[in-house]
């Protein structure tokens, strides 16, 4: 079972649109959530990161956490072609006083001019 | 502010070959994660430094073993290369925090490609 689950896309979005990003998580226990940009063939860029159950805006970024449902969501408003990239999403894992990112596999985002 | 740097840039080496990779953490961070991105794939934990010892391992074989730094930098070497460790291999930082937790935020590094031929 895969533990941090995404659509790998691609997902299309029109320049000026709303783009929406999805993922699922597996371990319940998982305390800190997190969205990475990266780029092709660079590093990922640390976007966003929540922790409690709602919504938390950052500029044009949305992140909304729902805990119960173990779901989490990036939301991108005003779509720009720079934001073509893949976005992975990562869960921390704590366990004790360690813990691991777990990614998904991204999803890969156009905007079209 | 200093990011976190890694060094080299981009390997070939051939089966059979040893590898060593760097990465100098984030200016104030303390702690050192090591990933391994395939291609189309997320990246996947390695392993987690801190205070010089390797306080947390994910899925892989003994062939892949670090060591941190006093100055917190830390090296990843593979041994025994096969031609599945082609990948970019990434370096986190972070740092562990006063209240005796880690944080979780995590930067990377630009990465190390690595092309094993």
């Amino acid at each position: 079972q895969k533990e941090v689950e995404q659509n790998s896309g691609p997902l299309s979005v029109p320049e000026g649109a709303i783009a929406s990003l999805n993922c699922t998580y597996s371990d319940r226990g998982s305390q800190s959530f997190f969205w990475y940009r990266q780029y092709s063939g660079k590093s990922p860029e640390l976007i966003m990161f929540i922790y409690s159950n709602g919504d938390k805006e950052d500029g044009r970024f949305t992140a909304q956490l729902n805990k119960a449902s173990q779901y989490v969501s990036l939301l991108i408003r005003d779509s720009q072609p720079s934001d073509s990239a893949t976005y992975l999403c990562a869960v921390a894992n704590s366990g004790g006083s360690n813990y691991k990112l777990t990614f998904g596999k991204g999803t890969l985002l156009t905007v079209n001019p | 502010d200093a990011g976190v740097t890694q060094s080299p840039t981009h390997l070939i080496k051939t089966r059979g070959q040893q590898v060593t990779l760097r990465c100098s953490p984030k200016s104030g961070h303390d702690t050192v994660s090591w990933y391994q991105q395939a291609l189309g794939q997320g990246p996947q934990f390695i392993f987690q430094y801190y205070e010089e010892e390797e306080r947390q391992r994910g899925n892989f074989p003994d062939r892949f073993s670090g060591h941190q730094f006093p100055n917190y930098s830390s090296e990843l070497n593979v041994n025994a290369l096969l031609l599945g460790d082609s990948a970019l291999y990434l370096c986190a930082s972070s740092l562990f925090g006063l209240s005796g937790a880690f944080t979780d935020t995590q930067y990377f590094g630009p990465g190390t490609r690595l092309t094993v031929l």
